[in-house]
C-alpha cells in the first residue's frame, strides 16, 4: 500500500540553525500539508500546498518557514533560523483528488529537537 | 484556540465492550468531521468521517454520530479489540478549506 515517507526520523539542531525536513508524498496525490505536534499538545496545521503554491497557512507559519516541491516527488519544510519552541513532531500529509474530504494520509513524522 | 475539544484524555474499556469517544466543537463553519487513530511512532491514520448533512455514518465496527444542534460528535467502537488501543483524534474541516483542526486526543486502552 502506498505511504507517505519522511526523513529524517529525528533531527537535532542548535538554536539559530536552518533545518530542512523532507517528505515524499503518495505519488498521485496533488495536495500536500505540514502539521506539527508539540509534546503533549494537539496536532496543529502549518501549511497546505497545491499546484506549486501555498494555498493556506496558519499564524504559526511565519517568515521563518518555507515549503518547496523541488521535483516531482519531494516536498520539503525549511525552518530558516530555529528557535527552542520549534521543537516538535512534524508531520507531512498528502491527499489525492478522489479522497473523502478531510481524509489526509500522514507520514510517520520527524521529531525536531532544538537545543 | 479550542475549536475542537476532546475532554477525556484517556479511556479504558474491557475487550468486547463498546468504546465511546466524545468530541465537541465550536465553529459552525465546520462541515466535515473526522476521526483519526494514532499509534506510537506513527502518523495519524484516517478512520471514519461524517458530513454535516448526516447524523450517522457506519463502517464495520466503527460508527460516528453527529449532533449538530449540540455541536457534538462521538465515535462508537463495538466490539472493542486490543488492537484498538491507540490515541484517537477528532478533527474538523470547513468547506473550501484544506486544513484540519484537531482535538487534543483521547488515549483508548482496551483491557483483555
Amino acid at each position: 500500500e502506498p505511504e507517505v515517507t519522511q526523513t529524517p526520523s529525528h533531527q537535532v539542531t542548535q538554536m539559530g540553525q536552518e533545518v530542512i525536513l523532507r517528505c515524499v508524498p503518495i505519488s498521485n496525490h496533488l495536495y500536500f500539508y505540514w502539521y506539527r505536534q508539540i509534546l503533549g499538545q494537539k496536532v496543529e496545521f502549518l501549511v497546505s500546498f497545491y499546484n506549486n503554491e501555498i494555498s493556506e497557512k496558519s499564524e504559526i507559519f511565519d517568515d521563518q518557514f518555507s515549503v518547496e516541491r523541488p521535483d516531482g516527488s519531494n516536498f520539503t519544510l525549511k525552518i530558516r533560523s530555529t528557535k527552542l519552541e520549534d521543537s516538535a513532531m512534524y508531520f507531512c500529509a498528502s491527499r489525492g483528488p478522489e479522497t473523502t474530504p478531510g481524509e489526509q494520509f500522514f507520514g510517520p513524522g520527524t521529531r525536531l529537537t532544538v537545543l | 484556540d479550542q475549536q475542537v475539544k476532546q475532554n477525556s484524555p484517556s479511556l479504558s474499556v474491557q475487550e468486547g465492550r463498546i468504546s465511546i469517544l466524545n468530541c465537541d466543537y465550536t465553529n459552525s463553519m465546520f462541515d466535515y468531521f473526522l476521526w483519526y487513530k494514532k499509534y506510537p511512532a506513527e502518523g495519524p491514520t484516517f478512520l471514519i468521517s461524517i458530513s454535516s448533512i448526516k447524523d450517522k455514518n457506519e463502517d464495520g465496527r466503527f460508527t460516528v454520530f453527529l449532533n449538530k444542534s449540540a455541536k457534538h460528535l462521538s465515535l462508537h467502537i463495538v466490539p472493542s479489540q486490543p488492537g484498538d488501543s491507540a490515541v484517537y483524534f477528532c478533527a474538523a474541516s470547513a468547506r473550501g478549506n484544506e486544513k484540519l483542526t484537531f482535538g487534543t486526543g483521547t488515549r483508548l486502552t482496551i483491557i483483555p
